[in-house]
């Protein structure tokens, strides 16, 4: 079975400077998508950026990109430029063809003014 | 509705009663989602059901749960029996669907379950 794992339970950020989220999955597929999603108190989730497994390309979203490292099965997030309305749980998620996405446990992120 | 809602927000009830669970996916979404998050197990899946019928429901935990979904549109998950472990935020997710491969999962603001 596919495993996501997030080993920062938490994470702190002075808002303004940059921070990175780790992630780690483990999969036997070749081809797949990666995710982070954000989920604030209100409890929405919130998808902040993807990458396609295919792709060597780190992706980007204005100030959130991923450091993707297909050998490894590492997907780190940077979330430049912290903002105080970043301040959530950040979930790295795993899906293959077939749809479900497996969560890791999270990750608390703070912002600090 | 212009996203995925979900009813009611949030749900106490006694142990050993049955409850229900709705998710009013987006317009026009096939593919339905249900996940749990609960403190000890983190967010996990449990049912995906594309149209009316549910190819995936292996990570329902028991058979006290149950999911269904009429007219391609809204979904049901019922709890029997509810037990304190099954207090979680279930949250609810729509796509499209329409190819083989990968859609965008939309989620719902989710239901706080409470089980006393």
């Amino acid at each position: 079975a596919q495993t996501v794992t997030q080993s920062q339970p938490e994470m702190s950020v002075q808002e303004a400077e940059t921070v990175t989220l780790s992630c780690t999955y483990d999969t036997s597929e070749s081809d797949y998508y990666l995710f982070w999603y954000k989920q604030p108190p209100s409890r929405q989730m919130i998808l902040v950026i993807r990458q396609e497994a295919y792709k060597q390309q780190n992706a980007t979203e204005n100030r959130f990109s991923v450091n993707f490292q297909k050998a490894a099965k590492s997907f780190s997030l940077k979330i430049s430029d912290s903002q105080l309305g970043d301040a959530a749980m950040y979930f790295c998620a795993y899906v293959e063809y077939g749809n479900k996405l497996v969560f890791g446990a999270g990750t608390i992120l703070r912002v600090k003014s | 509705g212009a996203g995925v809602s979900q009813s009611p927000s949030n749900k106490v009830t006694e142990k050993g009663k049955d409850v229900e669970l709705r998710c009013d996916p987006i317009s026009g979404h096939t593919a339905l989602y249900w996940y749990r998050q609960s403190l000890g197990q983190g967010l996990e899946f449990l049912i995906y059901f594309q149209g009316n019928s549910a190819p995936d429901k292996s990570g329902l935990p028991s058979d006290r749960f149950s999911a269904e979904r009429t007219g391609g549109s809204v979904s049901t998950l019922t709890i029997q029996r509810t037990q304190q472990e099954d207090s979680a935020v279930y949250l609810c997710a729509s796509s499209s669907g329409t190819s083989g491969y990968y859609n965008e999962q939309f989620f719902g603001p989710g239901t706080r379950l409470t089980v006393l």
